[in-house]
Protein backbone atom coordinates (compact mmCIF):
# COMPACT_ATOMS: atom_id res chain seq x y z
CA UNK A 1 0.00 0.00 0.00
CA UNK A 2 1.30 3.34 -1.21
CA UNK A 3 1.89 5.46 2.06
CA UNK A 4 3.10 8.59 3.73
CA UNK A 5 3.02 8.95 7.20
CA UNK A 6 4.38 12.72 9.21
CA UNK A 7 5.63 13.01 12.40
CA UNK A 8 7.35 15.44 15.03
CA UNK A 9 4.45 18.05 14.83
CA UNK A 10 3.36 19.79 18.04
CA UNK A 11 2.95 23.07 20.42
CA UNK A 12 5.51 25.45 20.19
CA UNK A 13 6.34 29.12 21.29
CA UNK A 14 6.65 31.80 19.11
CA UNK A 15 10.32 31.53 17.68
CA UNK A 16 10.48 27.96 18.54
CA UNK A 17 11.69 25.26 16.09
CA UNK A 18 10.51 22.01 15.26
CA UNK A 19 11.61 19.40 12.69
CA UNK A 20 8.78 17.58 10.38
CA UNK A 21 9.13 13.84 9.19
CA UNK A 22 7.60 11.86 6.46
CA UNK A 23 7.95 8.19 6.35
CA UNK A 24 7.48 6.82 2.95
CA UNK A 25 6.12 3.31 1.88
CA UNK A 26 5.29 1.10 -1.04
CA UNK A 27 6.77 3.00 -3.82
CA UNK A 28 9.71 3.61 -5.02
CA UNK A 29 10.66 7.02 -2.77
CA UNK A 30 13.41 7.95 -4.31
CA UNK A 31 11.87 8.37 -8.06
CA UNK A 32 9.60 11.39 -6.79
CA UNK A 33 9.57 14.92 -6.39
CA UNK A 34 7.74 15.34 -2.95
CA UNK A 35 5.96 18.48 -1.10
CA UNK A 36 4.82 19.81 1.74
CA UNK A 37 1.54 21.22 1.95
CA UNK A 38 -0.20 23.10 4.64
CA UNK A 39 -4.26 23.69 6.50
CA UNK A 40 -4.14 26.16 8.96
CA UNK A 41 -7.44 25.28 10.67
CA UNK A 42 -10.77 26.18 9.02
CA UNK A 43 -8.50 27.53 6.22
CA UNK A 44 -7.80 26.55 2.52
CA UNK A 45 -4.14 24.47 1.09
CA UNK A 46 -1.27 26.08 0.93
CA UNK A 47 1.79 24.54 -0.97
CA UNK A 48 5.05 25.10 0.95
CA UNK A 49 7.81 23.49 0.23
CA UNK A 50 8.64 20.58 -2.85
CA UNK A 51 12.41 19.10 -3.31
CA UNK A 52 13.54 17.09 -6.70
CA UNK A 53 14.10 13.98 -6.42
CA UNK A 54 18.43 13.63 -5.71
CA UNK A 55 17.83 17.09 -3.35
CA UNK A 56 19.76 19.20 -6.21
CA UNK A 57 16.81 21.46 -6.45
CA UNK A 58 14.30 23.13 -3.78
CA UNK A 59 11.61 25.68 -3.66
CA UNK A 60 9.37 27.51 -1.08
CA UNK A 61 6.72 30.01 -0.85
CA UNK A 62 7.83 33.14 -0.62
CA UNK A 63 6.26 33.38 3.44
CA UNK A 64 8.25 30.53 5.32
CA UNK A 65 11.58 31.04 2.52
CA UNK A 66 14.53 31.61 5.08
CA UNK A 67 13.27 29.73 8.08
CA UNK A 68 11.94 26.51 7.09
CA UNK A 69 13.95 24.05 4.85
CA UNK A 70 12.62 20.80 3.22
CA UNK A 71 15.39 18.02 3.19
CA UNK A 72 15.18 14.23 2.36
CA UNK A 73 17.07 11.25 2.85
CA UNK A 74 16.03 8.48 -0.24
CA UNK A 75 18.03 5.36 1.59
CA UNK A 76 15.39 6.28 4.48
CA UNK A 77 12.87 6.87 2.20
CA UNK A 78 12.37 9.73 4.63
CA UNK A 79 11.47 13.40 4.21
CA UNK A 80 11.78 16.44 6.48
CA UNK A 81 10.63 19.73 7.01
CA UNK A 82 12.95 21.74 9.49
CA UNK A 83 11.23 24.70 10.48
CA UNK A 84 12.30 27.82 12.66
CA UNK A 85 11.48 31.06 13.63
CA UNK A 86 8.04 30.01 13.81
CA UNK A 87 5.08 32.31 13.96
CA UNK A 88 1.68 32.16 15.14
CA UNK A 89 0.53 32.49 11.16
CA UNK A 90 1.96 28.90 10.62
CA UNK A 91 -0.05 27.28 12.66
CA UNK A 92 -1.49 24.32 10.57
CA UNK A 93 -1.64 21.19 9.53
CA UNK A 94 0.97 20.04 7.19
CA UNK A 95 0.55 17.47 5.13
CA UNK A 96 3.91 15.58 3.38
CA UNK A 97 2.64 14.99 -0.61
CA UNK A 98 3.99 12.88 -3.62
CA UNK A 99 4.36 14.99 -6.78
CA UNK A 100 2.38 13.41 -9.70
CA UNK A 101 1.44 14.18 -13.13
CA UNK A 102 1.37 17.29 -14.60
CA UNK A 103 1.98 19.31 -11.32
CA UNK A 104 -0.72 17.46 -9.32
CA UNK A 105 0.00 15.62 -5.94
CA UNK A 106 -1.08 12.49 -5.92
CA UNK A 107 -0.45 10.98 -2.02
CA UNK A 108 -1.19 12.76 0.94
CA UNK A 109 -0.42 11.90 4.36
CA UNK A 110 -2.65 12.19 7.10
CA UNK A 111 -0.62 15.06 8.29
CA UNK A 112 0.93 16.36 11.47
CA UNK A 113 -0.42 19.62 13.68
CA UNK A 114 1.49 22.35 14.17
CA UNK A 115 0.58 24.95 16.95
CA UNK A 116 2.48 28.24 17.41
CA UNK A 117 1.45 29.56 20.79
CA UNK A 118 2.43 31.29 24.24
CA UNK B 1 1.99 34.40 -8.61
CA UNK B 2 -1.37 33.38 -10.02
CA UNK B 3 -4.19 33.57 -8.14
CA UNK B 4 -7.30 30.60 -8.30
CA UNK B 5 -10.99 32.11 -7.43
CA UNK B 6 -13.32 29.54 -7.06
CA UNK B 7 -16.87 29.77 -7.48
CA UNK B 8 -19.27 29.54 -6.08
CA UNK B 9 -18.11 29.53 -2.04
CA UNK B 10 -20.49 27.21 -1.12
CA UNK B 11 -23.26 25.14 -4.13
CA UNK B 12 -25.94 23.46 -2.39
CA UNK B 13 -27.15 21.05 -4.24
CA UNK B 14 -29.35 17.51 -3.65
CA UNK B 15 -28.23 13.60 -4.60
CA UNK B 16 -28.71 13.08 -8.04
CA UNK B 17 -28.02 16.61 -9.57
CA UNK B 18 -25.36 18.34 -11.65
CA UNK B 19 -22.79 20.05 -9.93
CA UNK B 20 -20.95 22.62 -12.08
CA UNK B 21 -17.85 24.00 -9.72
CA UNK B 22 -15.49 27.30 -11.27
CA UNK B 23 -12.17 27.82 -11.29
CA UNK B 24 -11.11 31.44 -12.89
CA UNK B 25 -7.01 31.58 -12.96
CA UNK B 26 -5.34 35.57 -12.48
CA UNK B 27 -3.27 34.45 -15.84
CA UNK B 28 -3.54 31.76 -18.49
CA UNK B 29 -2.69 28.38 -16.87
CA UNK B 30 -1.14 25.31 -18.63
CA UNK B 31 -4.37 23.04 -19.15
CA UNK B 32 -1.39 19.97 -18.59
CA UNK B 33 -1.37 22.11 -15.09
CA UNK B 34 -4.59 22.23 -13.38
CA UNK B 35 -5.91 19.54 -10.74
CA UNK B 36 -8.80 19.37 -8.83
CA UNK B 37 -9.08 17.67 -5.30
CA UNK B 38 -11.71 16.74 -2.42
CA UNK B 39 -11.81 17.07 0.99
CA UNK B 40 -13.96 15.77 3.44
CA UNK B 41 -14.02 17.05 7.26
CA UNK B 42 -10.87 15.05 9.01
CA UNK B 43 -9.28 13.76 5.89
CA UNK B 44 -6.30 14.49 3.71
CA UNK B 45 -7.51 16.23 0.26
CA UNK B 46 -7.75 13.78 -2.46
CA UNK B 47 -6.71 14.20 -5.91
CA UNK B 48 -9.69 14.12 -8.25
CA UNK B 49 -8.45 15.66 -11.72
CA UNK B 50 -4.85 16.30 -13.31
CA UNK B 51 -4.00 17.93 -16.35
CA UNK B 52 -7.57 19.38 -16.38
CA UNK B 53 -9.28 16.43 -17.78
CA UNK B 54 -7.77 13.21 -16.31
CA UNK B 55 -9.11 11.17 -13.64
CA UNK B 56 -7.06 10.02 -11.01
CA UNK B 57 -6.46 6.32 -10.19
CA UNK B 58 -10.09 5.10 -8.75
CA UNK B 59 -11.92 8.14 -9.21
CA UNK B 60 -15.27 7.10 -10.85
CA UNK B 61 -16.61 8.38 -13.84
CA UNK B 62 -18.98 11.26 -12.73
CA UNK B 63 -16.63 13.14 -11.78
CA UNK B 64 -15.38 15.43 -15.14
CA UNK B 65 -12.78 18.20 -15.95
CA UNK B 66 -12.95 20.58 -18.43
CA UNK B 67 -10.97 24.05 -19.14
CA UNK B 68 -8.25 26.09 -20.80
CA UNK B 69 -6.73 29.21 -20.28
CA UNK B 70 -8.18 30.84 -17.25
CA UNK B 71 -11.39 28.88 -17.23
CA UNK B 72 -11.55 25.50 -15.90
CA UNK B 73 -14.89 23.53 -14.41
CA UNK B 74 -15.07 20.59 -12.64
CA UNK B 75 -18.60 18.62 -13.13
CA UNK B 76 -20.13 16.06 -10.81
CA UNK B 77 -22.64 14.46 -13.56
CA UNK B 78 -24.64 12.99 -10.43
CA UNK B 79 -24.20 13.06 -6.78
CA UNK B 80 -24.32 10.94 -4.54
CA UNK B 81 -24.31 10.81 -1.16
CA UNK B 82 -20.22 10.89 -0.59
CA UNK B 83 -19.75 13.49 -3.10
CA UNK B 84 -20.70 16.43 -0.27
CA UNK B 85 -17.58 18.03 0.83
CA UNK B 86 -15.05 20.97 0.22
CA UNK B 87 -13.44 20.58 -3.58
CA UNK B 88 -9.66 22.98 -4.21
CA UNK B 89 -8.58 23.52 -7.53
CA UNK B 90 -4.70 23.95 -8.09
CA UNK B 91 -2.28 25.01 -10.61
CA UNK B 92 1.46 24.91 -11.07
CA UNK B 93 3.70 26.93 -13.28
CA UNK B 94 7.50 27.87 -12.83
CA UNK B 95 8.10 25.53 -9.81
CA UNK B 96 5.04 27.51 -8.04
CA UNK B 97 2.05 25.39 -6.52
CA UNK B 98 -1.41 27.89 -5.65
CA UNK B 99 -4.68 26.25 -4.86
CA UNK B 100 -8.25 28.11 -4.98
CA UNK B 101 -10.14 29.10 -1.90
CA UNK B 102 -12.57 26.04 -2.33
CA UNK B 103 -15.91 25.55 -3.02
CA UNK B 104 -18.20 23.34 -0.13
CA UNK B 105 -20.65 21.18 -1.83
CA UNK B 106 -23.46 20.73 0.67
CA UNK B 107 -26.47 18.74 0.92
CA UNK B 108 -29.64 21.14 0.48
Amino acid sequence: EVQLVESGGGLVQPGGSLRLSCAASGFTFSSYWMSWVRQAPGKGLEWVANIKVDESENFYVDSVKGRFTISRDNAKNSLYLQVNSLRAEDTAVYYCVRGGSHGSFDIWGQGTMVTVSS
Amino acid sequence: EIVLTQSPGTLSLSPGERATLSCRASQSVSSSRLAWYQQKPGQAPRLLIYGASSRATGIPDRFSGSGSGTDFTLTISRLEPEDFAVYYCQQYRSSSYTFGQGTKLEIK
